[in-house]
């Protein structure tokens, strides 16, 4: 089945600095979703990337797709402790189920 | 405001007990999903429904039954054969046949063993 791979695992900056996480799929995407979890929270959906290619950016945040659609990047530019939490990477398959699958994750600790 | 609601917060199991998990939505979504999340492991599907009375396993069933008798409401239970549930248990709903629609997810219940 699909796979998403998404590294690093945890991330720790200090503030100011830089943070990317990647994700890899096994499979050509449809679509990917990226989803921010706050610690002790829930999942919160950030923003979808649908084309080939595609960048997008909210404020600190860059968001890209690659080529092949079978990977993804967020990168915050100037870390502050508000972007601590987990953030996930979810693609769903072309042709395939419209059920995403996550990727399990990376946690970024922001020191001050 | 339109949401989804999880309850109870907390919940604890003793051995050999069933328990159910609440998940109440008002944002008029036809698809509904319980995740699991352990610590490391990301979200793992344990069910998903995308119209009243028609459910699907996702990827970890085993040791969990769900119903979807209204389409505001999804419970899940967790039976005494899920011989390892503590985990932080998420409820989802998205529009449903729709591959462009984000999740919006309730803020969870914690379960633990006693």
């Amino acid at each position: 089945g699909q796979q998403v791979m998404q590294i690093p695992q945890y991330q720790h900056v200090q503030e100011g600095e830089d943070f990317t996480t990647y994700c890899n799929s096994s499979t050509t995407l449809s679509n990917i979703q990226w989803y921010k979890q706050r610690p002790g929270g829930h999942p919160v959906f950030l923003i979808q990337l649908v084309k080939s290619g595609e960048v997008k950016k909210q404020k600190r945040l860059t968001f890209q797709f690659g080529e092949a659609k079978k990977n993804s990047s967020l990168h915050i530019t100037a870390t502050q402790t508000t972007d601590v939490g987990t953030y996930f990477c979810a693609g769903r398959a072309s042709g395939g189920s419209y059920i995403p699958t996550f990727g399990r994750g990376t946690s970024l600790i922001v020191h001050p | 405001d339109g949401g989804i609601t999880q309850s109870p917060k907390y919940l604890f199991r003793k051995e050999g007990q069933n328990v159910t998990l609440s998940c109440e939505q008002n944002l008029n979504h036809d698809a509904m999903y319980w995740y699991r999340q352990d610590p490391g492991q990301g979200l793992r599907l344990i069910y998903y429904s995308q119209i009243v009375n028609d459910f699907q396993k996702g990827d970890i069933a085993e040791g969990y039954s769900v119903s979807r008798e209204k389409k505001e409401s999804f419970p899940l239970t967790v039976t005494s054969a899920q011989k390892n549930p503590t985990a932080f248990y998420l409820c989802a709903s998205s529009k449903a046949g729709d591959y462009n629609q984000p999740q919006h997810f309730g803020d969870g219940t914690r379960l633990s063993i006693l």
